[in-house]
């Protein structure tokens, strides 16, 4: 269930500024998986992460796995308005099996 | 290719009554998942199948009911609406591997008055 705490809740910041969002567990997490939701929209796959200290990018976007399997970070440089959305991290653990259980969500404003 | 198509994309139920939401997925995946949104609480898994006549639940299954007879639809049957499953209610499907990202469908908005 939800034993990953997402934050922030709310970020909002001027375009052209960072943005990052965390996922901190307190159990060791087989993979992670990222999300973003558009307002009225659906969740979309953006990235997973499975190995320890993993980095992955994505244009603006940069992905990292901690050592120890116990958090992770999305984090976004230049914002542009186009980032808006909620960004949720989506994990799966030794004992969850096929199932992913989802981060609370941060909702990001960007302002022009 | 459609992906996941949900239906209804809205409806208004009262306290008491019976609806199914369907859902169904033309990428052949084996896993099958509903989930529910409500503002601060991130998305929570109701029921979820790892394949035609598998079914098992997740955090939040009380109220619902699921079955899987064919590997497209996975139908979410609420048995007796409260005001309490108001909610927007997601279904997703990916590969059975853990590996495998979800694809989401677009979502059904429920209200129980």
């Amino acid at each position: 269930g939800q034993q990953v705490m997402q934050i922030p809740q709310y970020q909002h910041v001027q375009e052209g500024e960072d943005f990052t969002t965390y996922c901190n567990s307190s159990t060791t997490l087989s993979n992670i998986q990222w999300y973003k939701q558009r307002p009225g929209g659906h969740p979309v796959f953006l990235i997973q992460l499975v190995k320890s200290g993993e980095v992955k990018k994505q244009k603006r976007l940069t992905f990292q796995f901690g050592e120890a399997k116990k958090n992770s970070s999305l984090h976004i440089t230049a914002t542009q308005t186009t980032d808006v959305g909620t960004y949720f991290c989506a994990y799966a653990t030794s004992n969850t099996g096929n199932q992913f259980y989802f981060g609370t969500g941060t909702s990001l404003t960007v302002i022009p | 290719n459609a992906g996941v198509t949900q239906t209804p994309k809205f409806q208004v139920l009262k306290t008491g009554q019976s609806m199914t939401l369907q859902c169904a997925q033309d990428m052949n995946h084996e896993y099958m998942s509903w989930y529910r949104q409500d503002p601060g609480m991130g998305l929570r898994l109701i029921h979820y199948s790892v394949g035609a006549g598998i079914t098992d639940q997740g955090e939040v299954p009380n109220g619902y009911n699921v079955s899987r007879s064919t590997t497209e639809d996975f139908p979410l049957r609420l048995l007796s609406a409260a005001p309490s499953q108001t909610s927007v209610y997601f279904c997703a499907s990916g590969e059975r591997h853990r590996n495998s990202p979800l694809h989401f469908g677009n979502g059904t908005r429920l209200t129980v008055t």
